[in-house]
């Protein structure tokens, strides 16, 4: 079934330490996005892609890195991970260029900083 | 860029009663108008959008309208439920290449 995967879906890690949050989908899409979420909050778009090799970042600054090296792979990196980091990362896609853009999200990774 | 205001930020109805939540945006270029409902824990999904081109869209009890002259765009939901409690979110797309999300409606229907 296509859909949309995010691991670790819960991650509690301490200060300094390195993360990758991982993203796959199986939807065929080109555009993907990460989002970071607080609880019931705002949507803030942190890094988008439009396929491979394209990277932009979003409206909200992050520390954050991301790579797209395969069309259905999305990873997002913290080189050293802040309690301020502490939130919920949403990764996202759509199709690019049908004039939509209905996106699909993953289930989220609960990201806690100690 | 384009700026994206949803109103009101919480709005809390009788079951059975109805709901509406409105979006204004910026942009004249916008194309693309899509909702999305988020229930606590879990991920946004889309529950219907509409495109430029047509004014109003229905899907059973809930409908979106659109007016273009004054840039705005509203989730309607009748007959509301306990089960339409949730996070609204509205987005406007331009083919520039990306949406933007309004801040979130917490709609809480009271039994």
């Amino acid at each position: 079934e296509a859909d949309i995967y995010q691991t670790p879906r819960y991650l509690v890690i301490g200060t300094g330490k390195k993360i990758t949050l991982e993203c796959s989908q199986t939807m065929g899409h080109d555009k993907m996005y990460w989002y970071q979420q607080d609880p019931g909050m705002e949507l803030h778009l942190i890094h988008y892609s439009y396929g491979v090799n394209s990277t932009e970042k979003g409206d909200l600054s992050s520390e954050s890195t991301v790579s797209r090296i395969r069309t259905e792979h999305f990873p997002l990196t913290l080189e050293s991970a802040r309690p301020s980091h502490t939130s919920q990362y949403l990764c996202a896609s759509s199709e690019y260029g049908d004039g939509t853009d209905t996106q699909y999200f993953g289930p989220g990774t609960r990201l806690t900083v100690l | 860029g384009e700026n994206v205001e949803q109103h009101p930020s919480t709005l809390s109805v009788q079951e059975g009663d109805s709901a509406v939540i409105k979006c204004t945006y910026s942009d004249s270029a916008s194309n693309y108008f899509p909702w999305y409902k988020q229930e606590l824990g879990k991920r946004p999904q889309l529950i219907i959008d509409i495109r430029s081109n047509v004014g109003e869209k229905k899907d059973q009890r809930i409908a979106v309208t659109l007016n273009k002259t004054a840039k705005h765009f509203s989730l309607h939901i009748t007959e509301t439920q306990p089960e339409d409690s949730a996070v609204y979110f509205c987005a406007v797309y331009t083919n520039a290449g990306k949406s933007t999300f309004g801040d979130g409606t917490t709609l809480t229907v009271k039994p």
